[in-house]
């Protein structure tokens, strides 16, 4: 499986920029790296996905260096819904698909 | 669409029975994954299926533990003879199977096996 690495949780205010970084090595070479997030009692949502460099959607972006051995979800003004646990998922290099461990993001009025 | 729709919600068995969770994915999606997720070993995958066919059961703990997906409509998770370490929250997911990972999750099933 690969190997990944998030931060247990983070705090943040309303308004602000929050970034999640996974690490992640031994992952496949030709494949997306997706993040996902996830309300209590709820099954874990897609939020955006890349290959490499930089993408973005209407709610995040996410920076991919060319090395591919981290990925970094970012939340451009977190409002208090924004609290969730927030998942990175990657395929390893034997192709088994690996949620990361999770980071709990607690946004305070 | 309703989106993928599980049942049961919740299950409470005891020890040695058999447990069956069901799953029906989004129409005209074909791939179908199961996950456990527990707070030890947080999301983990089970199993996975294409057009209906298991594509990486690596996942799958052990024996006790069966999935089947009779058609594009309908996928079964069984759990024979059931162990309280099986207690989770056991999610399906299903995407249209191409290279992409976006997965649309039902809202899982809460086993408790006592």
């Amino acid at each position: 499986l690969a190997k990944t690495t998030q931060p247990i949780s983070m705090d943040s205010y309303e308004g602000q920029e929050v970034n999640i970084t996974c690490s992640h090595n031994n992952i496949a070479t030709n494949d997306y790296i997706t993040w996902y997030q996830q309300f209590p009692s709820q099954g874990p949502r897609f939020i955006i996905q890349g290959y490499k460099t930089k993408v973005t959607n209407e709610v995040a972006s996410l920076f991919i260096p060319a090395d591919r051995k981290s990925s970094t979800l970012s939340l451009p003004r977190v409002s208090l819904s924004d609290t969730a646990v927030y998942y990175c998922l990657v395929k390893g290099s034997a192709r088994q698909l690996t949620f990361g461990s999770g980071t709990q993001l607690t946004v305070l009025p | 669409d309703a989106g993928v729709i599980q049942s049961p919600r919740h299950e409470v068995t005891e020890m040695g029975q058999e447990v069956t969770l069901r799953c029906k994915p989004i129409s005209g999606h074909n791939s179908l994954f199961w996950y456990r997720q527990t707070m030890m070993r947080g999301l983990e995958l089970l199993i996975y299926f294409n057009n209906n066919v298991p594509i990486d059961d690596s996942g799958m703990p052990e024996d006790r533990f069966s999935a089947k997906m009779p058609n594009a409509s309908f996928s079964t998770l069984k759990i024979q003879p059931s162990e309280p370490r099986d207690s989770a929250v056991y999610f399906c997911a299903s995407n249209l199977g191409d290279s992409s990972y976006e997965q649309y999750f039902g809202p899982g099933t809460r086993l408790t096996v006592t």
